[in-house]
């Protein structure tokens, strides 16, 4: 069964450095998404992205985030200037259309850990 | 805005034994609601759906999930519990006003199941 990959598992990255988290959603998808999960917290969502924009965004994501589909399959988040706050598990997900019948598929994660 | 509760930080049952785990939303028009699973060091895997129709809806690995609209509760449950269903359990809503398919999470239960 296909399979949202994401890459790294496991980043550290100094505060204030700039971080950019990777993901390949399934490859016939074309509505794309990242969660985090800070530890011990609720899966919270930050963006989502269809034909190359942003679609809605929360209130999280400000500024020191941006995303990119740089390619036909990668889809990537960037953290500016990274905060201790940042530290979290950030999840990717894709769907094959927006209709709730079709669920999000979702990555292992990045465990981002900011020092 | 949407929110989901789910009310038990962890439930622990004897293998064999039924499992039920809890789940309330609030939502401000027709909910779209999901189960996931999460085991360690992976992602969000997709059990189930409820979308419209029938209230009792079958998903994967033998679980199901009841909707009941009086109660805005949506509990998963799965007769027969296995060591291996272990694991942690997210509740998810969708509101169907959403265009994009934005998920919100409840914080999560951990099931335990035993020998």
């Amino acid at each position: 069964e296909p399979e949202v990959t994401q890459t790294p598992s496991h980043q550290v990255t100094q505060m204030g450095q700039e971080v950019i988290l990777r993901c390949v959603p399934i490859s016939n998808h074309l509505y794309f998404y990242w969660y985090r999960q800070i530890l011990g917290q609720k899966v919270e969502f930050l963006v989502s992205f269809y034909n190359n924009e942003i679609s809605e965004k929360s209130e999280i994501f400000d500024d020191q985030f941006s995303v990119e589909r740089p390619d036909g399959s990668n889809f990537t988040l960037k953290i500016r200037s990274t905060k201790l706050e940042d530290s979290a598990m950030y999840f990717c997900a894709s769907s094959v259309d927006r209709t709730a019948n079709q669920p999000q598929h979702f990555g292992d994660g990045t465990r981002l850990s900011i020092l | 805005a949407q929110s989901v509760a789910q009310p038990e930080d962890q439930v622990n049952v004897a293998e064999g034994n039924p499992l039920t785990v809890k789940c309330t939303y609030s939502v401000s028009g027709n909910p779209y609601l999901f189960w996931y699973v999460q085991y360690p060091n992976r992602g969000l895997q997709f059990l189930l759906k409820y979308i419209t129709g029938d209230n009792l809806v079958k998903g994967s690995y033998g679980f199901e999930a009841e909707f009941n609209k009086s109660q805005t509760s949506f509990h998963l449950k799965k007769p027969s519990a296995l060591v291996s269903d272990s694991a942690l359990y997210f509740c998810a809503v969708r509101d169907w006003a959403d265009s994009w398919g934005k998920l919100q999470f409840g914080a999560g239960t951990q099931v335990v199941v035993t020998p």
